[in-house]
C-alpha cells in the first residue's frame, strides 16, 4: 500500500508494551483500522477508530490518532507471545476500498 | 459459519499456464475483493466488486481477470502465469455499516509460478 506506511519489524520482550506506528495520506478517511495476521492465516480486524476521535482504548489495546500529522499508532500493553503476528493499519477510501499498509511484523521474545 | 472460503490453498504453476482462484462468502456481503501479499509490500488490491454485477480494477490488475459470478462468488483468473505472480492471494468481503467497513478474509492461496 503506497499510501500507508509502517515500519517492517518490531521486537519486544514479553510483558513490555509494543507501539506500532503508521502514517497515512487520505485525510478524508472516516475510519482507520488495525488488522492482525497470524501465521498462515488471513487478516482479522483487531480494532478501529473513528476519524473524529483522538484515542480509543480496548482492554490491552490503545489506538492513538493524530489527524494533523496523519499518524496512527497501536499500543499493546503487557505484550504476550500470542501477540506475535503481522499488524496492518488500513484506511478506507470511498465506501468500498481499503488501502493497507505494508504491515509490521511483531516478534515477542520470552 | 464458514465466512470466506478460498480454494485452492496451495498451487504450483508453470510459466504460461492458466488457473482460476475461487472465492465464496456466506455472509451476504455486497463487496468482494482480491488482494496479493508480497514481503515488504503489504496487501495490494488487484480487483474489487462493489456489488453483484460490477467489477473494478485496483492497484495491480495487470495479468489478472475477475468474475463476480453471483453475490456469493468472486473468482480471480490468471490467463498466462508469470513468475512475478508468485504471491499469496487473499479474497475478502465486506458490508458497509454506517461508514464502518469490516473486511473478512479467507485463509489465502499460496501460488508459486516456476
Amino acid at each position: 500500500g503506497e499510501d500507508v506506511e509502517q515500519s517492517l519489524f518490531l521486537s519486544v520482550r514479553e510483558g513490555d508494551s509494543s507501539v506500532i506506528n503508521c502514517t497515512y495520506t487520505d485525510s478524508s478517511s472516516t475510519y482507520l483500522y488495525w488488522y492482525k495476521q497470524e501465521p498462515g492465516a488471513g487478516l482479522q480486524l483487531l480494532t478501529y477508530i473513528f476519524s473524529n476521535m483522538d484515542m480509543k482504548q480496548d482492554q490491552r489495546l490503545t489506538v492513538l490518532l493524530n489527524k494533523k500529522d496523519k499518524h496512527l499508532s497501536l499500543r499493546i500493553a503487557d505484550t504476550q507471545t500470542g501477540d506475535s503476528a503481522i499488524y496492518f493499519c488500513a484506511e478506507s477510501k470511498g465506501t468500498y476500498k481499503y488501502i493497507f499498509g505494508t504491515g509490521t511484523r511483531l516478534k515477542v521474545l520470552a | 459459519n464458514a465466512g470466506v472460503t478460498q480454494t485452492p490453498k496451495f498451487q504450483v504453476l508453470k510459466t504460461g499456464q492458466s488457473m482460476t482462484l475461487q472465492c465464496a462468502q456466506d455472509m451476504n456481503h455486497n463487496s468482494m475483493y482480491w488482494y496479493r501479499q508480497d514481503p515488504g509490500m503489504g496487501l495490494r488490491l488487484i480487483y474489487y466488486s462493489a456489488s453483484e454485477g460490477t467489477t473494478d480494477k485496483g492497484e495491480v490488475p495487470n495479468g489478472y481477470n475477475v468474475s463476480r459470478l453471483n453475490k456469493r462468488e468472486f473468482s480471480l483468473r490468471l490467463e498466462s502465469a508469470a513468475p512475478s505472480q508468485t504471491s499469496v492471494y487473499f479474497c475478502a468481503s465486506s458490508e458497509l455499516a454506517g461508514g464502518l467497513t469490516e473486511a473478512f478474509f479467507g485463509q489465502g492461496t499460496r501460488l508459486t509460478v516456476v
